[in-house]
């Protein structure tokens, strides 16, 4: 079974400044999704970013960012420039590729607030 | 394009009623998936399809029934309701290749 791991509950962050939220996982496959979904207080989950892990190079979405290292099984979000409305409640989670496919794994969650 | 609709957005239950929350998308994604939210849990998934006629258990399966005999509807039904399934709860959908996108969740209070 997969598991995921967020070990910061709670991260703040002034505007305009760089955070990054860790996120680690154990999985025996090789095949797999990683992602990081943002739930603002609107309780709304919105994709944030996607990684393949058979792709080496880092995912990135304009100020999001991946560091993806697959040996370590770690895979830490890093947001650049903190927008007030970059505050909200970040999951990472997990997706086998394969017969399993759909099943997503989540971790705990960080609440990252961001201060004017 | 309405993606994933959840109905209803909040509901309270006294305990030992039953009710379907309901879930449909106009995407036609194969996957569909239900999930409940804890305090310090994260997500954890309840069932999944991978196309209609095809379900199975996720994490958290007892107390919860599920059917899919459309690609677009995925209902979750609660047999018998306990204070324990007090929960935010999530639809999901998804094609093969882009993640999942999910609906805004029903809060449901069992009291």
């Amino acid at each position: 079974a997969q598991t995921v791991t967020q070990s910061q509950p709670e991260m703040s962050v002034q505007e305009a400044e760089t955070v990054t939220l860790s996120c680690t996982y154990d999985t025996s496959e090789s095949n797999y999704y990683l992602f990081w979904y943002k739930q603002p207080p609107s309780r709304q989950m919105i994709l944030v970013i996607r990684q393949e892990a058979y792709k080496q190079q880092n995912a990135t979405e304009n100020r999001f960012s991946v560091n993806f290292q697959k040996a370590a099984k770690s895979f830490s979000l890093k947001i650049s420039d903190s927008q007030l409305g970059d505050t909200a409640m970040y999951f990472c989670a997990f997706m086998f590729k394969g017969t399993s496919y759909g099943k997503l794994t989540f971790g705990q969650g960080t609440i990252l607030t961001v201060h004017p | 394009n309405a993606g994933v609709t959840q109905t209803p957005k909040f509901q309270v239950l006294k305990t030992g009623q039953s009710m379907t929350l309901q879930c449909a998308q106009d995407m036609n994604h194969e996957y569909m998936s239900w999930y409940r939210q804890d305090p310090g849990m994260g997500l954890r998934l309840i069932h999944y399809s991978v196309g209609a006629g095809i379900t199975d258990q996720g994490e958290v399966p007892n107390g919860y029934n599920v059917s899919r005999s459309t690609t677009e509807d995925f209902p979750l039904r609660l047999l018998s309701a306990a204070p324990s399934q007090t929960s935010v709860y999530f639809c999901a959908s998804s094609d093969w290749n882009y993640g999942y996108t999910f609906g805004s969740g029903t809060r449901l209070t069992v009291v």
